[in-house]
């Protein structure tokens, strides 16, 4: 079984703190996602990666920054977090370059910043 | 702009009813469609279609694609209340990479 772990399921942090949410796959993949899910707008991407090392923007990576230094780690970087950040926060992997492989999803981690 | 919508966006039905979910997308470049179901935390995979008017079947839930009309519809028939979840639809439309544009999801209740 493909398994995507999260660092956290629950973060409260404060506005201008720097947070840290960290993903990892245990299943040697070589795509890994970072999404936010907010009521109403469904899931939007942030950033992805295809390869250690290699990131792209997805539709709101401003605000945000992520890391992959390794190829089952990819992290997602708040560099001074604010209010309109709060929201669930919801990492995948899928395996090759290819267009047909399925997402799998961690379980999440629910942010606020107060 | 790539752009998924879905309809409707909350549904009620009582267990036993056959409902349809609607996802219609405008994506440069389509590879494949993805419906997710997700409950209390991630969403779980149920079916990946890419070929127009080949229905893909598991149990209760049966999915379809029309490339040329740019929609697909989720079944689920005989409705349970543990069919209660958000549903999501994702596109593969990009030029590059592996990524998906998520619809906003429709919220399912099943009553009993």
């Amino acid at each position: 079984d493909v398994k995507v772990t999260q660092s956290s399921r629950y973060l409260v942090k404060r506005t201008g703190e720097k947070v840290f949410l960290e993903c990892v796959q245990d299943m040697d993949h070589e795509n890994m996602f970072w999404y936010r899910q907010d009521p109403g707008l469904g899931l939007r991407l942030i950033y992805f990666s295809y390869d250690v090392k290699m990131k792209e923007k997805g539709d709101i990576p401003e605000g945000y920054s992520v890391s992959r230094e390794k190829k089952e780690r990819f992290s997602l970087i708040l560099e001074s977090a604010s209010t309109n950040q709060t929201s669930m926060y919801l990492c995948a992997s899928s395996y090759g370059r290819s267009s047909y492989n399925e997402q799998f999803f961690g379980p999440g981690t629910r942010l606020t910043v107060l | 702009e790539d752009k998924v919508v879905q309809s409707p966006l909350s549904l009620v039905v009582h267990e036993g009813d056959t409902v349809t979910l609607n996802c219609s997308y405008e994506v440069t470049n389509f590879r494949s469609l993805l419906w997710y179901k997700q409950e209390k935390k991630a969403p779980t995979f149920l079916f990946m279609l890419t070929s127009s008017g080949i229905e893909k079947k598991s149990g209760r839930l049966s999915s379809i694609l029309d490339k040329k009309e740019l929609f697909s519809i989720l079944n689920i028939t005989a409705t349970q209340t543990g069919d209660s979840a958000i549903y999501l639809c994702a596109v593969e439309g990009r030029n590059y990479g592996q990524n998906f544009v998520f619809g906003p999801g429709t919220r399912l209740s099943v009553l009993p």
